[in-house]
């Protein structure tokens, strides 16, 4: 069974603090996106990442930075925080090109920046 | 956003009854993935579909890429099918890249007794 785990799971932070979602897979998959869900929005990809190394930007990535150091972990930074980035986060993996992309979520961190 | 649009935004049903979702490409899609977020928040993969069909159990999907649109059936609704459907498409001229989904803003389903 696909794995996506994601920590924390709840953040309080303050503005202009630096905050770190984290997410690891265990399945092995080349891909990994960062999305955040407002209501009205949907789903919003951030940042994404082909594999260790990587990071590509997505549709909304100002204010955000991503590192994947390895082919598990793949982080979202926030710097300076702001109200403005109160979310809830999901993390997701897929397998690359050559196959099925079907994406696995995780469980979804919710941030509240004061 | 608008380049995946979804309809209708909420829908009420119930229990036992048939219904249709329905998700418009404003681009080219190549794939398309159901999911249904339940209602604490965790999603889950319902189909992966290249123009087609599939069919799990009470669900039934389709995708007509030269229509652009996709539809997903809900035969005899059950209580747990409560939660938000999210419709994502793939394409290059879509996204800009490829393994990269644009999601819908979701159809919001609450079966009632």
């Amino acid at each position: 069974e696909a794995a996506v785990t994601q920590s924390p799971r709840n953040k309080v932070a303050v503005t202009g603090g630096k905050v770190t979602l984290s997410c690891n897979q265990t399945n092995n998959h080349n891909n990994m996106y960062w999305y955040r869900q407002d209501t009205g929005h949907g789903l919003r990809l951030i940042h994404y990442s082909y594999g260790a190394g990587s990071t590509e930007k997505g549709d909304i990535p100002d204010g955000y930075k991503a590192s994947r150091p390895s082919q598990e972990n793949f982080s979202l930074i926030l710097e300076l925080a702001t109200p403005s980035q109160t979310s809830v986060y999901f993390c997701a993996s897929g397998p690359d090109w050559g196959g099925q992309n079907t994406l696995y979520f995780g469980a979804g961190t919710r941030l509240s920046v004061l | 956003g608008d380049k995946v649009k979804q309809s209708p935004s909420a829908l009420s049903l119930q229990e036992g009854t048939n219904s249709a979702l329905r998700c418009n490409f404003s681009i080219a899609a190549t794939t398309v993935q159901w999911f249904l977020q339940n209602p604490r928040g965790s999603l889950m993969n319902l189909f992966y579909l290249v123009p087609g069909t599939k069919e799990n159990g009470r669900l039934k999907s389709a995708f007509d890429s030269k229509e652009s649109y996709s539809t997903l059936h809900i035969r005899d609704a059950q209580l747990e099918d409560s939660g938000t459907y999210f419709c994502a498409a793939e394409g290059f001229l879509l996204s800009g890249s490829f393994n990269k989904l644009t999601f819908g803003a979701g159809t919001r389903l609450a079966v009632c007794p």
